[in-house]
């Protein structure tokens, strides 16, 4: 089956300063890569997500990135601010037949005021 | 709004008790729906896969004599924690994919404390 990997477990930060998540899967199969932030006690919200047949996305101050053929794909974040502090989670799952998420371990994200 | 609704929020009950837990499909039909289980400070991990009208397919480790999963209509499954004990407490969390290429869409939860 699948296996997610993120890195780092936790991340601290200035206010203003650029944070970067990475993640690696292993099957090949995984073609939709969606991040969720969590907030304590609460459900995952999705935040961007990307698939396999686009190597870049951006919202506004968040951007993922994708490259197939190395199965990586990472979260940046500019610009950041307080209210970014959270939970980070990547996932990875395929697009057909059974489409569970695949979780990565989590990044704790401290956005340092 | 909310397209998926979980009930209960929030259980506190005592070692022994069955509990169940709703996830419903407000606005599509659902013929799949994921459980999943987060201890805390940690990540979720898929327990089941929930089938319309079949039996569920549960991951490996997660018993199907206790955690039992019914999904007898296209907007309702239901996850059922049979004789909890403590070390059942935790943050249990269904979601719904849509077709193709849509996110899939988490219910709010339900945190299970087992006294």
């Amino acid at each position: 089956g699948e296996n997610v990997e993120q890195h780092p477990s936790t991340l601290s930060v200035q206010e203003g300063d650029s944070a970067v998540i990475k993640c690696t899967y292993s099957d090949s199969a995984s073609n939709y890569f969606p991040w969720y932030k969590q907030e304590l006690g609460k459900r995952p919200q999705l935040i961007i997500d990307i698939r396999s047949n686009v190597g870049e996305k951006k919202d506004q101050r968040i951007a993922v990135t994708l490259n197939k053929t190395a199965k990586h794909f990472s979260l940046h974040i500019t610009e950041t601010q307080p209210e970014d502090s959270a939970v980070y989670f990547c996932a990875a799952s395929p697009t057909t037949g059974r489409r569970a998420l695949t979780f990565g371990s989590g990044t704790r994200l401290q956005v340092q005021p | 709004g909310a397209v998926v609704s979980q009930h209960p929020s929030w259980v506190i009950c005592k070692s022994g008790t069955s509990v169940k837990i709703e996830c419903r499909s407000l606005d599509f039909q659902a013929t799949t729906m994921f459980w999943y289980r987060q201890f805390p400070k940690q990540s979720l991990m898929l327990m089941a896969t929930s089938n319309e009208g079949s039996k569920a397919t549960y991951e490996q480790g997660v018993e199907k004599d206790k955690f039992l999963i019914n999904h007898a209509s296209l907007t309702l499954s239901t996850l059922t924690v049979t004789s909890a004990h403590p070390e059942d407490s935790s943050f249990y969390i269904c979601s719904v994919p849509t077709e193709g290429n849509q996110p899939q869409h988490f219910g709010d939860g339900t945190r299970l404390s087992i006294l």
